[in-house]
């Protein structure tokens, strides 16, 4: 079965610095998708990056961008120039690419304070 | 776009009683909807899979006699929880696939609060 582990329970940064979440993830597959899921205090999950397996180069999405190491099971995520509106709880997942189901497997989840 | 609803918000019921939460896709047609358990400051745990008209396929642990789910339609599931008690009471947020567009991308609902008194 298909893990994945967030080793930070909290983080903390200065408004307008930077500051890079961990993610490491234990899979058989080769192919598979990787996600982070940002959840404020709505508790409305919001898709903020998403990473396909089979893509070398790291996607970004303008002040968030990811660290993919494929060969170490990685997948941290970067957000830069930190908003007050990023404080929420980070989630990072995981999805295989096999069967119809399209589970996601999530991490235990990164709560991330923005200080002014 | 891609817009998943639930209703209620949240609830109140009485320990013993049922209560039915729902799952809409608003503006697209859902292959699947998945719906998750999440209690105060924890992750999101998975209970079941649905698929449109077939039975929902529950994670291990899951009691399918007391969260009874049903896809019914390409836009709507629903989560049943019968004879509720305390322990019961949790977050529940639904997510849904998009046919045939990023099948790979799951849309969240606002989630549904539930307490059992």
């Amino acid at each position: 079965a298909q893990t994945v582990t967030q080793s930070q329970p909290e983080m903390s940064v200065q408004e307008a610095e930077t500051v890079t979440l961990s993610c490491t993830y234990d899979t058989s597959e080769s192919d598979y998708y990787l996600f982070w899921y940002k959840q404020p205090p709505s508790r409305q999950m919001i898709l903020v990056i998403r990473q396909e397996a089979y893509k070398q180069q790291n996607a970004t999405e303008n002040r968030f961008s990811v660290n993919f190491q494929k060969a170490a099971k990685s997948f941290s995520l970067k957000i830069s120039d930190s908003q007050l509106g990023d404080a929420a709880m980070y989630f990072c997942a995981y999805r295989g690419s096999g069967g119809s189901n399209y589970k996601l497997t999530f991490g235990k989840g990164t709560l991330l304070t923005v200080n002014p | 776009g891609a817009v998943v609803s639930q209703h209620p918000s949240w609830v109140i019921c009485k320990s013993g009683t049922s209560v039915k939460i729902e799952c809409r896709s608003l503006d697209f047609q859902a292959t699947t909807m998945f719906w998750y358990r999440q209690f105060p400051k924890q992750s999101l745990m998975l209970m079941a899979t649905s698929n449109e008209g077939s039975k929902a396929t529950y994670e291990q642990g899951v009691e399918k006699d007391k969260f009874l789910i049903n896809h019914a339609s390409l836009t709507l599931s629903t989560l049943t929880v019968t004879s509720a008690h305390p322990e019961d009471s949790s977050f529940y947020i639904c997510s849904a696939t998009d046919r045939g567009h990023r099948r790979d991308e799951q849309y969240f609902g606002p989630g549904t609060r539930l307490t059992v008194t």
